[in-house]
């Protein structure tokens, strides 16, 4: 059974702390994924990384920064939390071939006080 | 920002009813469309992948069709049931297997 565990469920941080958010995926895919969820406004590319140490920035980077050195894990990382980092974080995982489907964790729920 | 666009926002139906949603995307650079399921509480399903001019898929009473020409994409539920109910989220696959999303369409089906 084919698995993207992502390393809390809910998360509470104060203003201004560095958060990371951690990914793993059991697939041996090359591509991952971190997207926000917010109501009204879908799911958000934040980072990609389709290889080792590769990363490209999505729709909204600022803020984020990503880290991935092994090939199953992806980390996010908020340097100093906002409330408006306040958000439900989806990370995914992506085979090479363009037909294959993402498979994503069961989310993040991060609340920035 | 590409815009993947989803309609309606939401929708509410009667167990039984047949409905359909609609997916648009950028018709250039088009390599693949997918449809997510996503219900409370659990993460997104993939329900198709589709990648060809006027592919359909089809599973069970769900299926979709694809015209990449014109951008956009078609989701029907035959029959809905109160199981049915969740967020359908269309992606489209553009360069380097970057997946961008659409705002979803919240369905909800009641008895």
């Amino acid at each position: 059974d084919v698995k993207v565990t992502q390393s809390s469920r809910y998360l509470v941080k104060r203003t201004g702390e560095k958060v990371f958010l951690e990914c793993v995926q059991d697939m041996d895919h090359e591509n991952m994924f971190w997207y926000r969820q917010d109501p009204g406004l879908g799911l958000r590319l934040i980072y990609f990384s389709y290889d080792v140490k590769m990363k490209e920035k999505g729709d909204i980077p600022e803020g984020y920064s990503v880290s991935r050195e092994k090939k199953e894990r992806f980390s996010l990382i908020l340097e100093s939390a906002s409330t408006n980092q306040t958000s439900m974080y989806l990370c995914a995982s992506k085979g090479p071939i363009m037909n294959t489907e993402a498979f994503f964790g069961q989310g993040t729920r991060l609340t920035v006080v | 920002i590409l815009n993947v666009e989803q309609s309606p926002q939401s929708l509410h139906v009667q167990e039984g009813d047949s409905t359909n949603f609609t997916c648009s995307f950028p018709s250039s650079n088009f390599y693949a469309l997918h449809w997510y399921r996503w219900e409370t509480a659990k993460s997104p399903e993939a329900l198709f992948v589709m990648t060809l001019n006027g592919d359909e898929k089809k599973k069970g009473r769900i299926s979709a069709t694809l015209n990449t020409k014109e951008g956009y994409s078609y989701l029907y539920i035959k029959g809905s049931q109160p199981e049915d109910s969740a967020t359908y989220l269309c992606a489209w696959v553009g360069t380097a297997s970057k997946l961008t999303f659409g705002t979803g369409t919240r369905l909800q089906v009641t008895l």
